[in-house]
């Protein structure tokens, strides 16, 4: 079954303990992407990936890391978790396409920062 | 700044009454607009999208959308809504083939019995 499957769906933490979020998608997408959800400012990317060893910055990158080192994994890494990090986040891919617009995306991780 | 303002945080209408949600962008040049929709607990599904050409564009579960460039706007209709459409509706946009996607804040849409 195709699918963007993301680790773990609920995680409490607390400041500053070091964290990884993995997502693996199996459709061979070469576009991936991580956005935080939050209420009242809907979905915002922090950061994208068009393909293996190409990352960039989406709108609010602070406070995150990510890695593209092959084509089916985009890992989300918080080094010191902050409270403002607390969020659902979205892992996302996309075949080609003109904009990238046909996202698939991951159940979400609800991530608690105490 | 690039922007998408979804106005109408909240909605809610009767079954089978038609629907409007509302969109507008800031952006330089006219953008790529979608539609996406996220049921609860769920990932966003893309409901429609619009390139370029035709200003009406049609979409999945019988959703339409209306590019207005005098307007920056790309507005959401459905002629009747079913209480299966209560959901959460995103509008965004995107500069091209960027892989920058911005999304609106998102209207939740209540469907009455």
């Amino acid at each position: 079954e195709a699918q963007v499957t993301q680790n773990p769906r609920y995680l409490i933490t607390v400041t500053g303990k070091k964290l990884t979020v993995t997502c693996s998608q199996n459709m061979n997408h070469e576009y991936m992407s991580w956005y935080r959800q939050d209420p009242g400012l809907g979905l915002r990317q922090i950061y994208y990936s068009m393909n293996v060893e190409v990352t960039d910055k989406g709108d609010v990158p602070e406070g995150y890391k990510v890695s593209r080192k092959e084509k089916r994994n985009f890992p989300l890494i918080l080094e010191s978790p902050s409270p403002n990090q607390t969020s659902l986040y979205f892992c996302a891919s996309s075949p080609p396409g003109l904009s990238n617009e046909k996202l698939f995306f991951g159940s979400g991780t609800q991530l608690s920062v105490l | 700044a690039q922007s998408v303002t979804q106005p109408d945080i909240h909605i809610t209408v009767s079954e089978g009454a038609s629907l409007e949600l509302r969109c507008n962008y800031s952006y330089g040049a006219t953008p790529y607009l979608f539609w996406y929709v996220q049921s609860p607990g769920q990932g966003l599904q893309l409901l429609l999208k619009y390139f370029s050409g035709d200003t009406l564009v049609q979409g999945i579960k019988g959703f339409e959308a209306e590019f207005k460039r005098s307007q920056s706007s790309f507005n959401l209709r459905k002629p009747s809504v079913h209480w299966s459409d209560a959901a959460e509706y995103f509008c965004a946009a995107a500069g091209g083939n960027t892989g920058k996607l911005i999304f609106g804040q998102g209207t939740t849409l209540q469907v009455k019995p």
